[in-house]
């Protein structure tokens, strides 16, 4: 089974900053890893796949990057709704697997 | 417009069955792969289980193997996920989502929540 480890857990930042979440696979995954935002009370949303394209209606400030085992996801500049939990997933092998999400807070 | 609609939770004893289902629309079901996901309450999201489009191949997690199965009726445009002898480590909202096989999870229905306690 492939192990995502996502860091850091929380972060802590104000409207406005640059945030930026890492995904660390326990072996490649090639470019088969996605990302999610999911917010209280609500299902996941699919914001990144194959590493580096964003889905449909997500904005340019999401952006995503990497392959093999080190994937980012970058938001350039937080708006307040973008204050969330963010998962990576992969889907080279089977079982899928999730990271086990990283918290995005306001400072 | 795509849209998944779980239902089928509720609370059982432990040992006890129960079956999820999934009403999707907006798409053309039968030739779409379909997953089950779920996320213990305040934790992260768990990848349950796949079925290829057509219900020709199918997927399970670990932790599920032997007790949950997935099917589907294209006819009804309907997911299912079986799950039998339940555990309270079961506890958990369930989400259904379009995608899992060689694409990704897009869109995820609201979730149903399952609750093993006696």
């Amino acid at each position: 089974e492939i192990v995502l480890t996502q860091s850091p857990a929380t972060l802590s930042l104000s409207p406005g900053e640059r945030a930026t979440l890492s995904c660390r696979a326990s072996q490649s995954v090639s470019s088969y890893l996605a990302w999610y935002q999911q917010k209280p009370g609500q299902a996941p949303r699919l914001l990144i796949y194959d590493a580096s394209n964003r889905a449909t209606g997500i904005p340019a400030r999401f952006s995503g990057g990497g392959s093999g085992t080190d994937f980012t996801l970058t938001i350039s500049s937080l708006e307040p709704e973008d204050f969330a939990v963010y998962y990576c997933q992969q889907r080279s092998n089977w079982p899928r697997t999730f990271g086990q999400g990283t918290k995005v807070e306001i400072k | 417009e795509v849209q998944l609609l779980e239902s089928g939770g509720g609370l059982v004893q432990p040992g006890g069955s129960l079956r999820l289902s999934c009403a999707a629309s907006g798409f053309t079901f039968s030739n779409f792969a379909m997953t089950w996901v779920r996320q213990a309450p305040g934790k992260g999201l768990e990848w349950v289980s796949a079925i290829s489009a057509y219900g020709t191949s199918t997927y399970y997690a670990g932790s599920v193997k032997g007790r949950f199965t997935i099917s589907r009726d294209d006819s009804k445009n309907t997911l299912y996920l079986q799950m039998n002898s339940l555990r309270a480590e079961d506890t958990a909202v369930y989400y259904c989502a379009k995608g899992g096989w060689a694409s990704w999870f897009d869109p995820w229905g609201q979730g149903t929540l399952v609750t093993v306690s006696s």
